[in-house]
């Protein structure tokens, strides 16, 4: 059985510019979560979508978007980079929305450096 | 207010040392879960372990074992007779009942070392 696949793993961008990042679920996986890890503010959670519908959004300014589609398949977006931005972007999937019922297996993440 | 503190940024043990990371936790609701979750230089975390606030049975799984004390709002994680493999980043993390992924609260990490 595949794992969650995130694509790139490694990403270099100027600021200012905009980026998207891909993530495949688990087959039959319907939830998609995004986090950002950064070694200042660690974990934080960006976005959470159950059958193509947000479910959950964290505290991140309007340039962090994102969608999921029909396949499950989610993307993230971010317009307009700062150097901030710079993280580690992890992807979480799982056959349910209910964490506490089920686990959620995480993808290796894409780097993204902005310089 | 609800949050996971993991005080121990950085341990450094010796292969087939037993270590304890440790996880404080407060929340004000009475039903929640906690998670401790591994990650490996590749990236990804690798769940290890859900219990939920009405399980206080401590659980062991091989070289692994949680001790979960309400009393103390504590989930702490030991490793008994650690391996170089076991060299990785280790978060706990909390959820309230009925909340979804993205309520979950995450400690800072404990980065843990294993020497040959």
């Amino acid at each position: 059985k595949a794992g969650v696949t995130q694509t790139p793993r490694y990403l270099i961008k100027t600021r200012g510019q905009q980026v998207t990042l891909s993530c495949s679920p688990i087959s039959g996986h319907r939830s998609v979560s995004w986090y950002q890890q950064t070694p200042g503010q660690g974990l934080q959670f960006l976005f959470e979508y159950f059958s193509e519908t947000q479910r959950n959004k964290g505290n991140f300014p309007g340039r962090f978007s994102g969608r999921q589609f029909s396949n499950s398949r989610s993307e993230m977006n971010v317009s307009t980079l700062e150097l901030g931005d710079s993280a580690l972007y992890l992807c979480a999937s799982s056959p349910s929305d209910r964490p506490m019922n089920t686990e959620a297996f995480f993808g290796q993440g894409t780097r993204l450096t902005v310089v | 207010a609800q949050k996971v503190t993991q005080a121990q940024t950085e341990i450094s043990v010796v292969e087939k040392e037993d270590v304890t990371l440790d996880c404080v936790y407060e929340t004000r609701d009475t039903t929640y879960y906690l998670f401790w979750y591994k990650q490996p230089p590749s990236g990804e975390l690798v769940f290890l372990i859900r219990r939920n606030s009405f399980d206080e049975q401590n659980e062991i799984s091989g070289r692994y074992s949680w001790n979960f004390q309400k009393s103390t709002s504590s989930f702490n994680f030991t490793i008994t007779a650690s391996q170089v493999v076991d060299s990785a980043v280790y978060f706990c993390a909390l959820l309230n009942y009925g909340g979804s992924q993205g309520n979950l609260i995450f400690g800072k990490g404990t980065k843990l070392s294993v020497k040959p």
